[in-house]
This record gives structure tokens, C-alpha cells and sequence, in this order.
């Protein structure tokens, strides 16, 4: 299977919680991102976590992380029509993290229905 | 400061011509690297030079070259345009370290191939 794993559609109405799901097989991925990328531009980092961390939150963000079963979910509060963007899921590992490329997902694709 | 710029935005190659993708970065990282964006694949890296110097292929190199001409600046080139070469190309870059790293990205050139 894939090294980095994201079903490619969710769609939800304006208010509720969105969750989206990630998973990964290399079990020495050190950090685990998520960038948005919206309509014609590039992606932007989002949040991260550390793999020693179960859960993050930052405002309406809140990630879980279940390293045994190497599964990442980002969660979105009160979702808003400007959160429809393609939501990508990243590992990098710790060892010269800068030298190594992050390994991507193919995002999810994000439909706020208002 | 501007980040990371790309030139062109657009462009349109016939098969077999030449061009030079140009992406260069003012926040004096060390790593940079090209992706292709395709429907349905997500982010796939073509190459990348973890620093001044140096370059490695990523995952799917073959039929582009690359020029890492200072530490500002990292280059594309396509040598003879194909069809399966129509996609969206972004440069990012990023600084070196041990720890969480942020990938910054391009807004990206859009080449079509015709």
C-alpha cells in the first residue's frame, strides 16, 4: 500500500466538526504534519506533532495521533466555508529532518456545504 | 520578505521543446525541492538539494534535471517536453535541523503540454 494514506473527498455542512484521516506504514516517522492547500496556491503548514505526543490543539485544530496503530486524524471545530481546501497529511523523520524530504499523502479534498 | 517565488505562473510547451522552471527563496534556507501535483496523486517529489551543492533525485526524476545555482536559487528543467509532463509544479524549500520543520512552498507553475 501507499506509505502515506487519506481518503480523497469529505464533505460536511457549515458548523459541524470535520475530521480527517491519515495513515502511515514508516514507524520511524519522528513528526507528522498537515498543510492546506486552497484553490491555486501552494501549501501551507497547518499544525504539527511530535510522535511522542497523543494530541495537539491549536484554536479550532485538534490532532490525534495513535502510533501503534500509525494513524493521524486532524479534526476542524466549527467548520467554516473558508476551511474547503485539500487538506495533505506528512511524516518526516527526526534524523537530519531537514535533509530528508517529507513524505506526502494525497490529501484530502474538503467540501464545506453551507 | 516574498518567500518563495516561481516563475513562470503558466506556460504552454509544445512536445519536444525546452524550458527552465525558476524558483528561488529569500529566507535563506538550506534545503529545496520541486514536486508535481497530478489529480488524484497528490505531491510527488522530483528532486531535491538538502543543501548548496548538492542534489538527489526523488521519486519520480526522469525526464527533468536540475541546477542548484546558489543557495537562493533551484532550478527545473524539462530538456524535451512530453504530455505526461502537464501538471503543476512547486518549489519549496526549508531549513535544516533535527527537530519539526516547515516546508515553505511556491504558488506554483502551471504547464501544459500540448
Amino acid at each position: 500500500g501507499e506509505d502515506v494514506e487519506q481518503s480523497l473527498f469529505l464533505s460536511v455542512r457549515e458548523g459541524d466538526s470535520s475530521v480527517i484521516n491519515c495513515t502511515y506504514t514508516d514507524s520511524s516517522s519522528t513528526y507528522l504534519y498537515w498543510y492546506k492547500q486552497e484553490p491555486g496556491a501552494g501549501l501551507q503548514l497547518l499544525t504539527y506533532i511530535f510522535s511522542n505526543m497523543d494530541m495537539k490543539q491549536d484554536q479550532r485544530l485538534t490532532v490525534l495521533l495513535n502510533k501503534k496503530d500509525k494513524h493521524l486524524s486532524l479534526r476542524i471545530a466549527d467548520t467554516q466555508t473558508g476551511d474547503s481546501a485539500i487538506y495533505f497529511c506528512a511524516r518526516g523523520t527526526s534524523l537530519n529532518s531537514g535533509n530528508t524530504p517529507l513524505v506526502f499523502g494525497k490529501g484530502t479534498r474538503l467540501s464545506v456545504i453551507a | 520578505n516574498a518567500g518563495v517565488t516561481q516563475t513562470p505562473k503558466f506556460q504552454v510547451l509544445k512536445t519536444g521543446q525546452s524550458m527552465t522552471l525558476q524558483c528561488a527563496q529569500d529566507m535563506n534556507h538550506n534545503s529545496m525541492y520541486w514536486y508535481r501535483q497530478d489529480p488524484g496523486m497528490g505531491l510527488r517529489l522530483i528532486y531535491y538539494s538538502a543543501s548548496e551543492g548538492t542534489t538527489d533525485k526523488g521519486e519520480v526524476p526522469n525526464g527533468y534535471n536540475v541546477s542548484r545555482l546558489n543557495k537562493r536559487e533551484f532550478s527545473l528543467r524539462l530538456e524535451s517536453a512530453a504530455p505526461s509532463q502537464t501538471s503543476v509544479y512547486f518549489c519549496a524549500s526549508s531549513e535544516l535541523g533535527t527537530g519539526a520543520y516547515e516546508q515553505y512552498f511556491g504558488p506554483g507553475t502551471r504547464l501544459t503540454v500540448t
